[in-house]
């Protein structure tokens, strides 16, 4: 019962580096989502995606691009990266049936120097 | 500008301690709130609240709506050490695109 399942955990980077976060479901959900998290700024939405092919702009885009090829898959890439991109990355999913809560994955520590 | 406010920001209280977690809200179009966990990994759901004035139960824990006054409470009685972590409240706008606006959260300590 994998839920959604983000890789990797952790990620030292140096500066102008890039790097894509992998964020996979295994729930059939169509909406899937990628949140920063950073100390006492609770969650942020990067970008989302409402199905396959398709993805938009959240909250903070700025240096960051998005694919969903697959319904299954939503991959998050730093182009390059940068040490303000520092952070806990997190992914989610919802179905599109009703109105049901997001479900998150364990996230992704990610360092720049 | 939309925003969601919790209080406090932190909290520290002994085993057993009844505790009372804030959430605050200005959105428009809102459609529901959300209370999730977050101990080490991954947000944890606990309630969505859609209604005011219904309270929402599970074991210890417990929630409550007020649509009027724009805000929630989430209750915690008789608090372990296993229920140390960050709080979260979210508010959904009602897009068809489920998107939640996060408050900073409340990390609450529960000491032995």
């Amino acid at each position: 019962n994998a839920g959604v399942t983000q890789t990797p955990k952790f990620r030292v980077l140096k500066t102008g580096q890039s790097m894509t976060l992998l964020c996979a479901q295994d729930m059939n959900h169509e909406y899937m989502y990628w949140y920063r998290q950073d100390p006492g700024m609770g969650l942020r939405l990067i970008h989302y995606s409402v199905g396959e092919g398709t993805t938009a702009k959240g909250e903070v885009p700025d240096g960051y691009n998005v694919s969903r090829l697959k319904k299954q898959n939503f991959l998050l890439g730093l182009e390059s990266a940068a040490p303000s991109q520092t952070s806990v990355y997190f992914c989610a999913s919802s179905p599109l049936q009703g109105h049901q809560p997001q479900h998150f994955g364990d996230g992704t520590r990610l360092s720049i120097l | 500008e939309d925003k969601v406010v919790q209080s406090p920001l932190s909290l520290v209280v002994h085993e057993g301690d009844t505790v009372t977690l804030n959430c605050s809200y200005e959105v428009t179009n809102f459609r529901s709130l959300l209370w999730y966990k977050q101990e080490k990994k991954a947000p944890t759901f606990l309630f969505m609240l859609t209604s005011s004035g219904i309270e929402k139960k599970s074991g210890r824990l417990s929630s409550i709506l007020d649509k009027k006054e724009l805000f929630s409470i989430l209750n915690i009685t008789a608090t372990q050490t296993g229920d140390s972590a960050v709080y979260l409240c979210a508010v959904d706008r009602g897009s068809t695109l489920g998107r939640l606006y996060f408050g900073r959260g409340t990390q609450l300590t529960v000491w032995p």
